[in-house]
C-alpha cells in the first residue's frame, strides 16, 4: 500500500489566491514527522514546512500553512496569496520512527501552476 | 556556504559503461542517502549511510552500489547502467537520523540518461 498518496497530479490557482493542495499517509507509527518539499523547474528540492504527530498546532512558515488532521492521516498544504513562482513540483513526504533508514518516504507529488 | 553537492548535472551514457556520481556535503552531517526521481512515483530510495562505513539497502537497490569512506563523501555508482535506470538522481544529507523533524538537504539533482 502507498505509504504517502497524492491524489492531484496537476492543479490550476489564480494569482493571489490560496490553494490546497491534499496529502494522506498511512503508517501504524505512532511518531513520525511529515514534511512539504518544492520543486521548481531548475530541479532542486526545496524544504517547505514540518509537522510532527504530536505537535498540537498546525504549523506554520510564512505563506505556507498544514492542515494537519491526525484521525483522517491527511496532511494538506495551503499556500496563501498564491504568486508566479509557487508555479512548480510539490511533494509531501513522510518519516517514521521506527524507519530510521529510510528518513523520507514521499508521495507522487502535484504540480502547481499560477495563472497571472 | 552550506551545500550538498552532486556533479555531474547531466549525464549521457551508453548501456554497461560503469559511471560514478558524486555526493559531497560541507555539513559534517552523519546521515546521507541516494534518491531517484521518477514520473509519478515521487522520490525513492536507493541506498543510504548513517555514518562512516556504515551502508544500507534502500527501497530500490538493484542495479547501484555505493561507499562512505569519508563522512563528507557519498559516491553512487552504476556498475553496468541500463536503460531502466535513466532517471533524475538525487543526493541528500542530513545532521542526524535520530530526531523526526531533521530536514533532508538535497543536492541540485543528477539527470542520467542511458542509452
Amino acid at each position: 500500500a502507498q505509504k504517502i498518496t497524492q491524489t492531484q497530479p496537476g492543479m490550476f490557482v489564480q494569482e493571489k489566491e490560496a490553494v490546497t493542495l491534499d496529502c494522506t499517509y498511512d503508517t501504524s507509527d505512532p511518531s513520525y514527522g511529515l514534511f512539504w518539499y518544492k520543486q521548481p523547474s531548475s530541479g532542486e528540492m526545496i524544504f517547505l514546512i514540518y509537522q510532527g504527530s504530536y505537535d498540537q498546532q498546525n504549523a506554520t512558515e510564512g505563506r505556507y500553512s498544514l492542515n494537519f488532521q491526525k484521525a483522517r492521516k491527511s496532511a494538506n498544504l495551503v499556500i496563501s496569496a498564491s504568486q508566479l513562482g509557487d508555479s512548480a513540483m510539490y511533494f509531501c513526504a513522510m518519516r517514521e520512527r521506527n524507519n530510521a533508514g529510510n528518513m523520507l518516504t514521499f508521495g507522487g507529488g502535484t504540480r502547481l501552476m499560477v495563472k497571472p | 556556504e552550506a551545500q550538498v553537492t552532486q556533479n555531474p548535472r547531466y549525464l549521457i551514457t551508453v548501456t554497461g559503461k560503469k559511471l560514478t556520481v558524486t555526493c559531497s556535503q560541507n555539513m559534517n552531517h552523519e546521515y546521507m542517502s541516494w534518491y531517484r526521481q521518477d514520473p509519478g512515483l515521487g522520490l525513492r530510495q536507493i541506498y543510504y549511510s548513517m555514518n562512516v562505513e556504515v551502508t544500507d539497502k534502500g527501497d530500490v537497490p538493484e542495479g547501484y552500489k555505493v561507499s562512505r569512506k569519508e563522512k563528507r563523501n557519498f559516491p553512487l555508482i552504476l556498475e553496468s547502467p541500463s536503460p531502466n535506470q535513466t532517471s533524475l538522481y538525487f543526493c541528500a544529507s542530513s545532521l542526524g537520523w535520530t530526531g523526526l523533524n531533521s530536514p533532508l538537504h538535497f543536492g541540485n539533482g543528477t539527470r542520467l540518461t542511458v542509452t
